[in-house]
């Protein structure tokens, strides 16, 4: 089955910039998007496509991607984001998604 | 606004037969690609299944011949039924509407609540 490698865990020093990487070879072809979990939360979506994000989410969320790797940064990590961050793409059927192991977030 | 709220799930015993419905609010089911998520306790998210507003359904090979994704266009509802299941079912499912922006962009903009399966005897 296809898979989406996350670094399992990051931190980040408060107010800092912290990137989080997703890499697969489907990135190739179809953009990550992202989503933030806080523990018993259903996720939140966060980005999408070639650095869009979804109504309500903060500019200090933006994505990127070059190659097979995504990329999620925070720039200047409020507490509040601290949380488990999972990307998802396409696999190379086209028809079938996978998510990313998950990025657990510390902001210290 | 947009809102999905889901029921069904609770405890099944090895072997059984589960259906989760996912409700609408805001937006027409059948013009949307729909998507079903899991997560095992502790785990992280797995991607199961999507029904595209064609009708065309794809699985993950994890659920592929247990699960059926399906909908009710008259109760713009979405359902999930999975059979034959495992205590490795345990998981909160979560169905979700995910949005095609074009570009080979696409993303999960508005998710149920999520729903607890537990499998066991």
């Amino acid at each position: 089955s296809y898979e989406l490698t996350q670094d399992p865990a990051v931190s980040v020093a408060l107010g800092q910039t912290v990137r989080i990487t997703c890499q697969g070879d489907s990135l190739r072809r179809y953009y990550a998007s992202w989503y933030q979990q806080r523990p018993g939360q259903a996720p939140v979506f966060v980005t999408y496509g070639k650095n869009k994000r979804p109504s309500g989410i903060p500019d200090r969320f933006s994505g990127s991607s070059s190659g097979d790797t995504a990329s999620l940064t925070i720039t200047g990590a409020q507490a509040d984001d601290e949380a488990v961050y999972y990307c998802n793409s396409r696999d190379t059927s086209g028809n079938r998604w996978t998510f990313g192991g998950g990025t657990k977030v510390t902001v210290l | 606004e947009f809102r999905l709220v889901q029921s069904g799930g609770g405890l099944v015993q090895p072997g059984g037969s589960l259906t989760l419905s996912c409700a609408a609010s805001g937006f027409t089911v059948s013009a949307n690609y729909m998507t079903w998520v899991r997560q095992a306790p502790g785990k992280g998210l797995e991607w199961v299944a999507v029904i595209y507003s064609g009708g065309a359904t794809y699985y993950a090979d994890s659920v592929k011949g247990r699960l059926t994704i399906s909908r009710h266009n008259s109760k713009n509802t979405l359902y999930l039924q999975l059979s034959n299941v495992t205590p490795e079912d345990t998981a909160m499912f979560f169905c979700a509407r995910t949005w095609y922006y074009g570009d080979n962009a696409d993303g999960s903009d508005v998710w149920g609540q999520g729903t607890m399966v537990t499998v066991s005897s």
